[in-house]
């Protein structure tokens, strides 16, 4: 069965701060799709990035890095120089090749202080 | 161009009364999910439709619970008699074809907020 965990359910860290938000993942499927998500308070769910099982490459855009380790099977997601609009829930999300269903961890409520 | 759209965008509604959520997927995009949210917790898969395939409904919590979708546009999630538990965010969600192995990214809708009282 496929699982995604998301440890940390709320931290709070002042701004400009950096901080990593930990996902780790179960499945014995060897192809599969790695997805985090943002949710502000708005609501509406942002896509962030997408990664595939066979690209182990970290990933950096901007203030935001991925690091992906089928090791340790975790799909870790750094904000640097955090920002107050980068409050928000963070969901990390895991689909396997050969199924529909995209399985979402409990996400991280991230609070970013002034 | 225009984004996942969903209708209402509040809806309160007594318990043991009939509900009909409806969801505007990208154009183009054939592959559509619904997702509950309840309050502080993370996404519930419900269903998924891919094209003219029969959709996935392993989600789906009882039979109260029925979705349709036309073609590869509109879909419509319907709860019947509903109960105080069914009061949650519900999402939708398009994508392109998944099929061939490659799995696209979800772009979501704004919800529709259900509470039952």
């Amino acid at each position: 069965a496929q699982k995604v965990t998301q440890a940390q359910t709320e931290i709070s860290v002042v701004e400009k701060e950096d901080v990593t938000l930990d996902c780790v993942y179960e499945t014995r499927d060897t192809t599969y799709y790695l997805f985090w998500y943002k949710q502000p308070p708005s609501g509406e769910l942002v896509f962030l990035i997408r990664r595939n099982s066979f690209d182990e490459q970290n990933e950096i855009s901007g203030r935001y890095s991925w690091n992906f380790q089928k090791s340790t099977s975790s799909f870790n997601f750094t904000i640097t120089a955090s920002q107050v609009v980068d409050s928000a829930v963070y969901f990390c999300a895991l689909k396997i090749n050969r199924d529909d269903k995209i399985i979402f961890g409990k996400g991280t409520r991230l609070h970013i202080l002034p | 161009g225009a984004g996942v759209s969903q209708s209402p965008s509040n809806k309160v509604t007594e318990k043991g009364k009939d509900v009909e959520l409806r969801c505007d997927p990208i154009s183009g995009h054939t592959a559509l999910y619904w997702y509950r949210q309840r309050l502080g917790q993370g996404l519930e898969f419900l269903i998924y439709f891919q094209g003219n395939s029969a959709p996935d409904k392993s989600g789906l919590p009882s039979d109260r619970f029925s979705a349709e979708r036309t073609g590869e546009s509109v879909s419509t999630l319907t709860i019947q008699r509903t109960q105080q538990e069914d009061s949650a965010v519900y999402l939708c969600a398009s994508s392109l074809d998944g099929s061939g192995g490659y799995s696209y990214e979800q772009y979501f809708g704004p919800g529709t907020r259900l509470t039952v009282t």
